[in-house]
């Protein structure tokens, strides 16, 4: 059983496409993030939600929407997708959030490739 | 402030020799000191964590030597392996509603 899984692993699209990466997570956590992963390998946090509750948003473009249908799902939606866009997705979760010492899992990634 | 620096950004070590990354911190809020490892295709994994209350932790041949005046961590892997082959990052938090703020990781690559 895959702890925190992500759809699809791989991406492939045109610039100005809309696209959808999920996420599901089965260790009973409450609190669940996106991560991007630059190619240089660089982690930044893009959202967190608590609960469902969207309670961390780094300086993401708009085009970025997170949505948690229930504390099990978060999902990513992009739209416009531009060449910048490009890089791996992580989503990970926690039980409590990472600042009292939750341990982060994290799924495998989703490579987006925006051409 | 809120910013992990990390260093070297790759390292080539020996099999069977020490492994060293460090790590540097501004926030003195921060209370929580984990380092993750990544393999290829796959999501960091936490692998040791350290609170500012020790000056060091050992898991194995994972150790995490922790200087609160100087604040600076770093990890050490004894007895570096090829299987210890992997992307290194170190990260800190504050208790709260803070995320935990990567260091930009170190890339060990590990030869017989």
């Amino acid at each position: 059983d895959t702890a925190v899984s992500q759809t699809p692993k791989y991406l492939v699209t045109q610039m100005g496409n809309d696209k959808s990466i999920k996420c599901e997570q089965n260790l009973g956590h409450d609190t669940m993030y996106w991560y991007k992963q630059d190619s240089k390998k660089f982690l930044k946090i893009m959202f967190s939600y608590n609960n469902k509750e969207l309670i961390i948003n780094e300086t993401v473009p708009n085009r970025f929407s997170p949505k948690s249908p229930d504390k099990a799902h978060l999902n990513l939606h992009i739209n416009s997708l531009e060449l910048g866009d490009s890089a791996v997705y992580f989503c990970a979760s926690s039980h409590l959030l990472a600042g009292a010492a939750g341990e982060l899992f994290f799924g495998e990634g989703s490579r987006l490739t925006v051409l | 402030q809120q910013q992990v620096k990390q260093s070297p950004q790759s390292l080539i070590v020996q099999k069977g020799g020490i492994s060293i990354i460090n790590c540097a911190y501004e926030n003195t809020a921060f209370d929580y000191f984990p380092w993750y490892q990544q393999f290829p295709g796959k999501g960091p994994a936490l692998l040791i964590a350290i609170r500012p209350d020790v000056s060091e932790k050992k898991e194995g041949r994972f150790t995490i030597s922790f200087n609160k005046s100087a604040k600076q961590f770093s990890l050490h892997i004894m007895d570096s392996q090829p299987g210890d082959s992997a992307t290194y990052f170190c990260a800190a938090t504050s208790s709260g509603n803070t995320p935990l703020v990567f260091g930009k990781g170190t890339r060990l690559s590990v030869i017989a």
